[in-house]
């Protein structure tokens, strides 16, 4: 994988199911995983940022995995409500100035 | 706190105009980027600043020059815009480099078309 790499692009569920999806990045010269969540009209907001193979992390309903030795993260959304639909961005950092983004998973969310 | 701001919010060029859009942060964060958003792609670093009276060139600098005189502002210039250049364009700050675990801090975009 030479770009960062999300997965699916975007999708539909119906309020109360649990999702997940995915984000693949080169795991070569990796420092750190960066994910926010991007609503319509609005800017990047950020939900976590991991470093470690093995991390883990939790916000109210919504939590994230890193493996860093396969180059993937996963967001898990448990319970999806409406407030929860929007894009999810990952990207890297490689220890220098820039950030790798990835297009984004689009998430709708229906009552 | 404002956060990260960005004047204007939408903007309408004929091709060949000048431009100027404005991002400011009053987080004292040393590091500011611009980037640029198009459809199926993902958010592409247009150029960046480490700190007062520095700039550097990211991915996308063509037709595109940058000024970071104070520390809380950081200007993106169009000399002469291009259709290409019509995009959305947001600003971020953020307290360390990239390469950290900083987080960086988004403005509220501006939606430039160039026709």
């Amino acid at each position: 994988i030479l770009n960062v790499e999300q997965s699916p692009q975007s999708l539909h569920v119906q309020e109360g199911d649990s999702t997940n999806f995915t984000c693949s990045f080169p795991s070569s010269n990796f420092y750190a995983l960066h994910w926010y969540r991007w609503e319509t009209a609005k800017s990047p907001e950020a939900l976590f940022v991991m470093t470690l193979n093995g991390d883990e992390k939790k916000k109210g309903r919504i939590s994230a995995t890193l493996n860093t030795k396969e180059g993937y993260s996963y967001l898990y959304i448990k319970g999806s409500q409406p407030e929860d639909s929007a894009t999810y961005l990952c990207a890297t950092t490689s220890g220098t100035y820039k950030y790798i983004f990835g297009t984004g998973t689009r998430l709708k969310v229906l009552a | 706190n404002a956060g990260v701001t960005q004047t204007p919010k939408f903007r309408v060029l004929k091709t060949g105009q000048s431009m100027t859009l404005l991002c400011a942060q009053d987080m004292n964060h040393e590091y500011m980027y611009w980037y640029r958003q198009d459809p199926g792609m993902g958010l592409r670093l247009i150029h960046y600043s480490v700190g007062e009276g520095t700039t550097a060139k990211g991915e996308v600098p063509d037709g595109y020059n940058v000024s970071r005189l104070k520390k809380q502002n950081f200007l993106l210039g169009l000399e002469s815009a291009a259709p290409s250049q019509t995009s959305v364009y947001f600003c971020a700050s953020s307290y360390g480099l990239a390469g950290t675990v900083d987080t960086q801090y988004f403005g509220p975009g501006t939606r430039l078309t160039v026709l």
